[in-house]
């Protein structure tokens, strides 16, 4: 399985914009790449996800590199509820449905 | 739409027991993944079932095991339960899986503590 590495913790200040990155340097052409977060104490929750072009959604943008060997997950404006774990995933498009959680990057939000 | 549910949200059991969890998928979902949670090891994935059958299983021993119902209601057993089952158990469905990007919804988790 291809595999993502990301930073184990990062901080932020309230209301400022985050960028939480990921590497996956080994992604295949039909590896998606998927963001998830889990807040304290709840199951994980998807945020968005890309193949090759920048996306933009209600909660977050994901910015996917040229080579697709990193990207990065940008929250606008970091709220206190935005502390969570976030979890960088690929997931092939031509396999199954497994999703295969790294350890992820805690965010903390500093008020 | 009601999200998904798991029952029960905490258990206590000691060694050698068995425990069943079980899990309602979002309605009109037909694909049900289920995860174990421990601190040590973090979020792994432990078998999908879609249409009532496994698909994908991960790699936990065989005491692990589950099964879906024609309702898409999922449950998954813990027989001869160790003090390392200990941990969160999730679940999570999705439309259909195999080949399609869909986003999984998560339950709360099921927390099973082994004495």
């Amino acid at each position: 399985d291809a595999k993502t590495t990301q930073p184990n913790s990062m901080e932020s200040n309230e209301e400022e914009p985050v960028h939480l990155p990921c590497n996956h340097s080994t992604i295949s052409g039909t590896d998606y790449i998927h963001w998830y977060r889990q807040l304290p104490s709840q199951g994980p929750e998807y945020v968005i996800h890309g193949l090759t072009s920048n996306v933009n959604n209600r909660m977050a943008s994901l910015a996917i590199a040229e080579d697709r060997k990193s990207s990065t997950l940008i929250l606008h404006r970091a709220t206190l509820r935005d502390a969570a774990v976030y979890y960088c995933i690929l997931r092939d498009v031509n396999r199954d449905d497994k999703i295969i959680f790294g350890k992820g990057t805690r965010l903390h939000i500093l008020p | 739409k009601a999200g998904v549910t798991q029952t029960p949200r905490y258990l206590i059991k000691t060694r050698g027991q068995q425990v069943t969890l079980s899990c309602s998928p979002i309605s009109g979902h037909r694909s049900v993944s289920w995860y174990q949670q421990t601190p040590g090891q973090g979020l792994q994935f432990l078998f999908e079932y879609f249409s009532e059958t496994q698909r994908n299983k991960g790699n936990f021993p065989g005491r692990f095991s589950g099964r879906q119902f024609s309702n898409s209601r999922s449950e998954m057993n813990v027989s001869t339960l160790e003090l390392g089952d200990s941990a969160l158990y999730l679940c999570a469905s999705s439309l259909e899986g195999q080949g399609i990007r869909n986003e999984q919804f998560f339950g709360p988790g099921t927390r099973l503590t082994v004495l």
